[in-house]
């Protein structure tokens, strides 16, 4: 009954590779987010897409791209990870209009060696 | 641009004490504010939310903020610490209308038995 999960949990990979973080959610909701945790407790916001538009937050890197193939669906995928890529990393979701009440998946905690 | 500045990275209480997380804001137009709580392994939720409506807002667990626009503050309080209080507090903010949020770097709240 988990409204939003992401999987996996925990990601270990070194650096260079592709990796790619899956979320799902059954709220019906319309617009899904992914936010970034720094190791200092900083949340930052990575995107937030709803089936008309695809907002970037431009300090992020054009190796982290998100893919939705449908609408309680939002995936983050990662190519040629870097050391300061290791974060955990939050998805989100919410009703349009209603950002704030956002629900958030547990997390996936990214390590890069 | 809005951002919020969360004083004070860790807050350890009594229990049984008072609770106070600060949380200033700084915005160019008028502000919606909220409270998240983040529990152990766990995703954020939402604690309460300031929308321009009543400046002194409850939330869920007998917490409670108030919106004080002389001070350019959202302090969140509760009479009573308990330890399942224990958890990490992030400040956020929202431009009126912009339906996407900006944290603060978090307050982790320990309670002392």
């Amino acid at each position: 009954d988990t409204a939003v999960s992401q999987t996996p949990k925990y990601l270990v990979t070194q650096m260079g590779n592709d990796k790619s973080i899956k979320c799902e959610q059954n709220l019906g909701h319309d617009t899904m987010y992914w936010y970034k945790q720094d190791s200092k407790k900083f949340l930052k916001i990575m995107f937030s897409y709803n089936n008309k538009e695809l907002i970037i937050n431009e300090t992020v890197p054009n190796r982290f791209s998100p893919k939705s193939p449908d609408k309680a669906h939002l995936n983050l995928h990662i190519n040629s990870l870097e050391l300061g890529d290791s974060a955990v990393y939050f998805c989100a979701s919410s009703l349009v209009g209603e950002g704030e009440k956002l629900f958030f998946g547990s997390g996936t905690q990214l390590s890069v060696l | 641009a809005q951002s919020v500045t969360q004083l004070g990275s860790h807050v350890s209480v009594s229990e049984g004490a008072l609770v106070l997380l600060r949380c200033n804001y700084s915005s160019s137009v008028p502000p919606y504010l909220f409270w998240y709580v983040q529990y152990p392994n766990q995703g954020l939720q939402l604690l309460l939310k300031y929308t321009s409506a009543a400046t002194l807002v409850k939330g869920i667990n007998g917490f409670e903020a108030e919106f004080k626009k002389s001070e350019t503050s959202f302090h969140l309080t509760k009479p009573s610490a308990h330890m399942s209080d224990a958890a990490e507090y992030f400040c956020a903010i929202e431009g009126a209308g912009s339906y996407q949020l900006t944290f603060g770097k978090g307050t982790k709240l320990s309670v002392i038995p």
